[in-house]
């Protein structure tokens, strides 16, 4: 069955550092790949996605591009700041579109002090 | 634009019981998904409801059930609560079945003691 993988966490940095979480996956078809962030006392929010290989998705700073050949998603961003202090779930599709599923990974929690 | 509202935030319940754990969709969206989150896991798809029709199930037991009404607000009822159902409930609202774009509820915390 389709399954995503991420990096064993948690990450701690401090503040204008550079982050890259890993993010692999195993899927049937060709699902869109997805990052939410889940703030402490908050559910989760889309930060970005890719529907396609190569493409990449942008928000915030952060960026992740879809490799079809490595079959990753990883997230990186140039310089981070304290209020990204959060937890971040990779999460793909259901690759044949019948329904809104989405598959997530165990999720990451990123502190980022001052 | 309101958006998802998960109702009661928090409740215990002991091994057996019966819970119903409710959801308001954001407005304008006809699809609601139910996702569990136990404690350091990412969530993990339930079912989803599109237009009060079950519109895919994920690997829980039949005593994970669902309704959605017409207004397109949702429950989620658990029968015969075990320990391993402590978590997170989570529920998500979209546009229309296959759209990807998930708008979250902040959760229901059930303590199954």
């Amino acid at each position: 069955g389709d399954s995503v993988t991420q990096m064993e966490g948690p990450v701690t940095l401090s503040e204008e550092a550079f982050l890259t979480i890993n993010c692999t996956y195993t899927a049937t078809g060709y699902p869109s790949l997805f990052w939410y962030v889940q703030y402490p006392g908050e559910g989760l929010q889309l930060l970005l996605k890719a529907t396609k290989a190569d493409d990449k998705g942008s928000n915030k700073g952060f960026e992740a591009t879809y490799r079809k050949e490595t079959t990753s998603f990883h997230l990186e961003k140039g310089s981070v700041q304290v209020s990204d202090s959060a937890v971040y779930f990779c999460a793909l599709s259901d690759p044949t579109g019948a329904n809104s599923k989405l598959t997530f990974g165990k999720g990451i929690t990123l502190s980022v002090r001052p | 634009e309101t958006g998802v509202t998960q109702s009661p935030t928090h409740l215990i319940k002991t091994r057996g019981q019966q819970v119903t754990l409710r959801c308001s969709s954001q407005s304008g969206h006809n699809t609601v998904s139910w996702y569990q989150q136990a404690l350091g896991q990412g969530p993990q798809f339930i079912f989803q409801y599109y237009r009060e029709e079950e519109n895919g199930r994920g690997n829980f037991p039949p005593r994970f059930s669902g309704l959605q009404f017409p207004n397109y607000s949702s429950e989620l009822n658990v029968n015969a609560l075990e320990l391993d159902d402590s978590a997170l409930y989570l529920c998500a609202s979209s546009l229309s079945r296959g759209q990807e774009k998930l708008f979250f509820g902040s959760g229901t915390q059930l303590s199954v003691l």
